[in-house]
């Protein structure tokens, strides 16, 4: 099965800096990658996602990029604020089936 | 429209009972995940379910926990003889048919305490 591993656990950033979390997968069959944002207690709500017939997509301050021959993908956030403080967690799966999460990584933007 | 819902929203119970956690997937999707989310943790994969496809099982921790999906709708995840380590938020998610698009839809989850 698909096996996701995500870098960084933690990641602290000053208000309008860059923040870029990583994520391999093991399974080049793979064409769907999700990235969630959960803030503190509440659910994971999806923000951005990928299919592997692209290499990079943005949504205003994020964007996605997809490296299929190396099996990874990123997400970064630009100019970021303290309400991006939240785990995000990427996801992999073929067709959706089967999804497979990172461990998350807790972003915290100070002000 | 409905989205996922999940009962009961917390749960407190003695070691070595037995609980069953309710899951309403959104109408019409198709796929129906479990997970569980200790304290500050990660998702761990728990269940999957698509359609009337045999269930992924491959993350059930143990034998003491075991999921069901009637009429390719609501899911009940069982556990058994509840140890302490059990004590988590379990967190149901329900999607469209894999042709159908990405998105996981999450419910509002379960917290479980194990005393």
């Amino acid at each position: 099965g698909e096996n996701v591993e995500q870098h960084p656990s933690t990641l602290s950033v000053q208000e309008g800096d860059s923040a870029v979390i990583k994520c391999t997968y093991s399974d080049s069959a793979s064409n769907y990658f999700p990235w969630y944002k959960q803030e503190l207690g509440k659910r994971p709500q999806l923000i951005i996602d990928i299919r592997s017939n692209v290499g990079e997509k943005k949504d205003q301050r994020i964007a996605v990029t997809l490296n299929k021959t190396a099996k990874h993908f990123s997400l970064h956030i630009t100019e970021t604020q303290p309400e991006d403080s939240a785990v995000y967690f990427c996801a992999a799966s073929y067709n959706n089936n089967d999804m497979r999460f990172g461990a998350g990584t807790r972003l915290t933007v100070k002000p | 429209g409905a989205g996922v819902s999940q009962s009961p929203s917390n749960k407190v119970t003695e070691k070595g009972k037995d609980v069953e956690l309710r899951c309403d997937p959104i109408s019409g999707h198709t796929a129906l995940y479990w997970y569980r989310q200790s304290l500050g943790q990660g998702l761990e994969f728990l269940i999957y379910f698509q359609g009337n496809s045999a269930p992924d099982k491959s993350g059930l921790p143990s034998d003491r926990f075991s999921a069901e999906r009637t009429g390719g709708s609501v899911s009940t995840l069982t556990i058994q003889r509840t140890q302490q380590e059990d004590s988590a938020v379990y967190l149901c998610a329900s999607s469209l048919p894999p042709a159908g698009g990405g998105e996981q839809y999450f419910g509002p989850g379960t917290r479980l305490t194990v005393t």
